[in-house]
């Protein structure tokens, strides 16, 4: 069984642009969650999708953003891109959301932002 | 507020030696947690969970962990460490106020030879 895949693993981007990742979910599983890691915050939530809805947010700002597609799969989008937002992105899957825990996560994007 | 302190940032153990690896919780129900296990370049891996019972909990990789209500606490053991157990661990409380979990700040386990 695959894992969660995300893609692209790297990128570098310069303030004000804009990125997208994207997150490939464990097959049957409908909710995606997605945690941005950097290593003076730790592992912050951002947001919760199931069944293309999503469920819960985190304490972002408006420029961070998702949505799940039909077939689970998911993207968060970053616009506006600071230099704060350089971090590692993990997506992480799981069959009924994160309130049993037991979630499967991806290696992660890392971002830098220039 | 719900938290999870995880008071040791490094922790340097000889291999074979035995590993405790300290977590305490803030909650005002019974808690739900996990220890998760992140290996350098790679996504995070759940050690083992608890939810309610037994308070020790059995997890993969020979890890235990046990859950200490009267002292907040949840900490992993294992008997005897091994040189691939090097990595960063995290203590984490299903209990956020938007459903979602709480991750300590981790605790990066060095193993010498």
């Amino acid at each position: 069984k695959a894992g969660v895949t995300q893609t692209p693993r790297y990128l570098i981007k310069t303030r004000g642009q804009q990125v997208t990742l994207s997150c490939s979910p464990i097959s049957g599983h409908r909710s995606v969650s997605w945690y941005q890691q950097t290593p003076g915050q730790g592992l912050q939530f951002l947001f919760e999708y199931f069944s293309e809805t999503q469920r819960n947010k985190g304490n972002f700002p408006g420029r961070f953003s998702g949505r799940q597609f039909s077939n689970s799969r998911s993207e968060m989008n970053v616009s506006t891109l600071e230099l704060g937002d350089s971090a590692l992105y993990l997506c992480a899957s799981s069959l009924e959301g994160q309130r049993d825990g037991e979630l499967f996560f991806g290696e992660g994007s890392r971002l830098t932002v220039l | 507020a719900q938290s999870v302190t995880q008071p040791d940032i490094h922790i340097t153990v000889s291999e074979g030696a035995s590993l405790e690896l300290r977590c305490n919780y803030s909650y005002g129900a019974t808690p739900y947690l996990f220890w998760y296990v992140q290996s350098p370049g790679q996504g995070l891996q759940l050690l083992l969970k608890y939810f309610s019972g037994d308070t020790l909990v059995q997890g993969i990789k020979g890890f235990e962990a046990e859950f200490k209500r009267s002292q907040s606490s949840f900490n992993l053991r294992k008997p005897s460490v091994h040189w691939s157990d090097a990595a960063e661990y995290f203590c984490v409380l299903n209990g956020g106020s938007q459903g979602n979990l709480i991750f300590g700040k981790g605790t990066k386990l060095s193993v010498k030879p």
